[in-house]
Parts: C-alpha cells; structure tokens; sequence
C-alpha cells in the first residue's frame, strides 16, 4: 500500500517570500501521479498542482512548483511571493495508474501542513 | 449545479443516532468518492463509485457505515448508531473519469458531531 508522509505539521512564511512544503511517499510502482491539494478554513479541497511520474520535468502553476525527486520518492511544494490568501492546509496525495492490482482512483492524502501566511 | 453539493453542512447528533449525509456531484462525473477527515489528520478513503460498477467499499470502518448511489447522481453515506468517534469531516469528491491525472473536485464537507 502507498503512503504519504508530510512531516511538517506547521509552517510560517512572510508574505512576499517564497516557502517549501515537503512530502515523501512509499510506492513500489513506476507510473502514478502526485498532487498537492490546498484546504481553506471553508474545508473545500482546491487542486493547486500535478505531477505524473514519467514525466521529468517538473510541474508549474503560477507561483506555485514542484521539486520532484523519483528516485528519493520526493514531491516538495515551493510557493512563491506568498500571499495572504495562500494560507490554509496544504495536503499532498498520491494516485496509482492501476496495474499490478492497483487501484487507480484513490488519492492516498498525507496528513497536511497548515501554512500561515504573515503581513 | 457549478460545483460538487454536500449537505447538511453542519450535524450534531445524539450518540446513538443514525445520520444521513447527502452529496451531489457536478452532473456527468461518473465517479464520486467519500472522504472522512478527523481533526488534526489527512483524508481517509471511505468508499468509491464508478457509474454502475460495483463500489469499492474498501474504506469502509465498519458495518455501521453504508453508502448508496443511483446511477451517476447522487449519493447517500449512512452512519448507524452513531460514535463519539465518527466525528469528523465528512468529503464527497466527483471527477469526470476514474483515472490518473484526473482533477477530482470536492465538496465543502459535512462536519459531524457525536455528543
């Protein structure tokens, strides 16, 4: 079974600056995809950005972009210029593509970092 | 409607109790997942639909716990004799395929409350 691990249970950042959340997974399969989803206080989960495996190059949208590191199992999540408004919990989730008995539709979730943003 | 619905927003119910939670997807998602978040942790995988297929009811905790889905529309989770420890958020998700790269889009959750 896949797991997530986000070992940051807090971060804090000034608004303006740039952040990094990190998040390792344990995985034996070779193809799947990564995301990190963001929870306002409205609890609604919004996609912030994706990254499929095969794929070297790293993910970006906007201020926000990945470090993935397949051999070390690494998916960091950089957020730049940060704003007010990033504030919330940032959840990183893993998603098989099926085979070798996988199952290809659940997101596996880390436990979440909450990210302060300061004026 | 423009997003995935979940109602009620907000349930507090006797310890005990059964309670109903509603979702309703984007419509043509043909996949609709439940989510259960507990304070302080990450999502924990209830129960998935996939049009007419038979649900993967793998994440289900207990028999207290069921959930139904007509067709491509929408879904009902059902707790039983509700526990202290059923309090928590409760997450419905969509998404227009079951696959990969995918976006799934969640609801703003039901907060439930067993006192």
């Amino acid at each position: 079974a896949q797991t997530v691990t986000q070992s940051q249970p807090e971060m804090s950042v000034q608004e303006a600056e740039t952040v990094t959340l990190s998040c390792t997974y344990d995985t034996s399969e070779s193809d799947y995809y990564l995301f990190w989803y963001k929870q306002p206080p409205s609890r609604q989960m919004i996609l912030v950005i994706r990254q499929e495996a095969y794929k070297q190059q790293n993910a970006t949208e906007n201020r926000f972009s990945v470090n993935f590191q397949k051999a070390a199992k690494s998916f960091s999540l950089k957020i730049s210029d940060s704003q007010l408004g990033d504030a919330a919990m940032y959840f990183c989730a893993y998603r098989s593509l099926g085979g070798s008995g996988g199952s290809n539709y659940k997101l596996t979730f880390g436990k979440g970092t909450l990210l302060t943003v300061n004026p | 409607g423009a997003g995935v619905s979940q109602s009620p927003s907000n349930k507090v119910t006797e310890k005990g109790k059964d309670v109903e939670l509603r979702c309703d997807p984007i419509s043509g998602h043909t996949a609709l997942y439940w989510y259960r978040q507990r304070l302080g942790q990450g999502l924990e995988f209830l129960i998935y639909f996939q049009g007419n297929s038979a649900p993967d009811k793998s994440g289900l905790p207990s028999d207290r716990f069921s959930a139904e889905r007509t067709g491509e529309s929408v879904s009902t989770l059902t707790i039983q004799r509700t526990q202290q420890e059923d309090s928590a958020v409760y997450l419905c998700a969509s998404s227009f395929r079951a696959a990969g790269g995918t976006e799934a889009f969640f609801g703003q959750g039901t907060r439930l409350t067993v006192v």
